[in-house]
């Protein structure tokens, strides 16, 4: 069964650049989540879209944004990296607001 | 603070014993979910338990939810090798959006 897709798998950047994280959903999902992962932490939730629009917000910093486009894809965005943002970042799909929620593999983001 | 907190944080047993993590957290809730992820790889989906149910089973494994205690474990009976991954319980809470909340994990080693 087609699962979630998320791209790059890995992403190498240094500090103050910019990056843009993909990910696909499971066909027929129109839900969209992003979560953060630390090293050794548990994930984080940044933020979710519902049928395009932004539904739920977490603790995403105000220099990450992310919107969800026609075709369901979404993609987080990502200026000024820092250090600290260093992590795995995963991306979930969901139809409407149901669970479970189904991960990607997720996006390893090294700041350098 | 997290909204859900597991132990034990490390479990190392021998293949073909029973493996029990539990799960706590703080608010009221929908449903409860636990999720297997290997080392840096994408977080599976195991089982959903919602708040109204008190049990349920999937193959090898058994959650139970006591919304009394705020509490749920995991039981993997007759443990294999490939089970050895990090186990997270996560919360969709009442009235807070369709995002989850993740415990701390426990990171489960079988032996062979």
């Amino acid at each position: 069964a087609a699962g979630v897709i998320q791209s790059p798998r890995h992403l190498i950047k240094e500090k103050r650049e910019t990056a843009t994280l993909k990910c696909y959903p499971i066909p027929r999902h129109d839900t969209v989540y992003w979560y953060q992962q630390g090293p050794g932490q548990d994930p984080q939730f940044l933020i979710s879209f519902y049928e395009k629009m932004q539904s739920d917000k977490g603790s995403i910093p105000d220099r990450f944004s992310a919107q969800q486009f026609s075709d369901y894809h979404s993609e987080l965005n990502m200026s000024s990296l820092e250090l600290g943002d260093s992590a795995l970042y995963f991306c979930a799909s969901g139809m409407g607001r149901t669970q479970p929620q189904h991960f990607g593999d997720g996006t390893r983001l090294s700041i350098l | 603070s997290q909204q859900g907190e597991e132990d034990p944080q490390a479990l190392s047993i021998q293949e073909g014993e029973n493996a029990t993590m539990n799960c706590s957290y703080k608010t009221s809730i929908n449903n409860l979910q636990w999720y297997r992820q290997n080392s840096g790889r994408g977080l599976v989906h195991l089982i959903l338990i919602r708040s109204n149910e008190r049990e349920k089973h999937s193959g090898r494994l058994r959650v139970t939810l006591d919304t009394s205690k705020k509490s749920s474990s995991l039981l993997i009976t007759a443990s294999r090798a490939a089970d050895t991954a990090s186990y997270f319980c996560a919360t969709d809470a009442d009235n807070a959006g369709n995002m989850l909340t993740f415990g701390g994990g426990t990171r489960l080693m079988v032996k062979p």
